[in-house]
C-alpha cells in the first residue's frame, strides 16, 4: 500500500459544486501539504499543516479550504469550484526535521471542473 | 514574485548526452536545494539534494553545482538515457521555521535513443 494516499483519483464535476480531496498518510509524519500543478506553472502550494493544531496558507489558497482531522489525514476543500480550479492536486507529507526538506508525495488527484 | 526560477522548460537529449537544468533564486534566506523527478502518472520523488556549504554533490550519473554568490544551481545528468526522461523540478527551503519548499516550474526532460 502506499505511504500517501489520496482519494479519489480523478474526478469530473461542474462548477459551483463542493469538492473535497482527501489524503491519508501511514509515514507518521507530522507536517501535510497541499500542491496544485499546473501545466507550465510547476508546483504551488495552497496550504499546508505542521501538526493537528497548525494550518497555514500558501501561495495560492483563496478558493480553498483545508481541515486537518488526524495526524494522518489532511483533506483539501473546494467550497464553490470554478473551471480554472482544474487541476492535478498533490498531498505530500515530510518529517518535523524541517531542515531534511524532503516530501513524499501521493499520486496525485486529477480535479477537472466543467 | 517568482522566487525560483527554472530553465529550461523543455529539454531534448540524445542517449548518452549530458542534460543541464538550471535554477536561480533570489531570497538569501534559503539554505536547502533540492531536485524533485516526476513520472508520468506519479507523484514527484526527491533525486538529489544539496546545502549551501558545499559547490558541488554527486549521486550516480546525477550533479548538483552550486554558486552561492550568483544565486544558482543546476543540476546535471551524465549519460543520459530514456529511463531518465521525466519532468524536473527544483527547489528551495528558507532557513526558518514554519515554511516550506518553494518550487520552480520544471523542465520536462526528453532522452532519445
Amino acid at each position: 500500500d502506499a505511504d500517501v494516499t489520496q482519494t479519489p483519483r480523478n474526478r469530473i464535476t461542474k462548477t459551483g459544486k463542493r469538492i473535497m480531496l482527501e489524503c491519508s498518510q501511514t509515514k507518521g509524519h507530522d507536517r501535510m501539504y497541499w500542491y496544485r500543478q499546473d501545466p507550465g506553472l510547476g508546483l504551488r502550494l495552497i496550504y499546508y499543516s505542521f501538526d493537528v493544531k497548525d494550518i497555514n496558507k500558501g501561495e495560492i489558497s483563496d478558493g480553498y479550504s483545508v481541515s486537518r482531522q488526524a495526524q494522518a489525514k489532511f483533506s483539501l476543500s473546494l467550497e464553490s469550484a470554478i473551471p480554472n480550479q482544474t487541476a492535478l492536486y498533490f498531498c505530500a507529507t515530510s518529517a518535523l526535521d524541517r531542515n531534511t526538506g524532503e516530501l513524499f508525495f501521493g499520486e496525485g488527484s486529477r480535479l477537472t471542473v466543467l | 514574485q517568482q522566487q525560483v526560477k527554472q530553465s529550461p522548460q523543455s529539454l531534448i537529449v540524445q542517449k548518452g548526452g549530458i542534460s543541464i537544468i538550471n535554477c536561480a533564486y533570489e531570497n538569501t534566506a534559503f539554505d536547502y536545494f533540492p531536485w524533485y523527478q516526476q513520472f508520468p502518472g506519479k507523484g514527484p520523488a526527491l533525486l538529489i539534494a544539496i546545502r549551501p556549504d558545499v559547490s558541488e554533490k554527486k549521486e550516480g550519473r546525477f550533479t548538483i553545482s552550486f554558486n552561492k554568490s550568483a544565486k544558482q544551481f543546476s543540476l546535471h545528468i551524465m549519460d543520459s538515457q530514456p529511463g531518465d526522461s521525466a519532468t524536473y523540478f527544483c527547489a528551495a527551503s528558507p532557513n526558518q521555521a514554519g515554511t516550506a519548499l518553494i518550487f520552480g516550474k520544471g523542465t520536462t526532460l526528453s532522452v532519445s535513443s
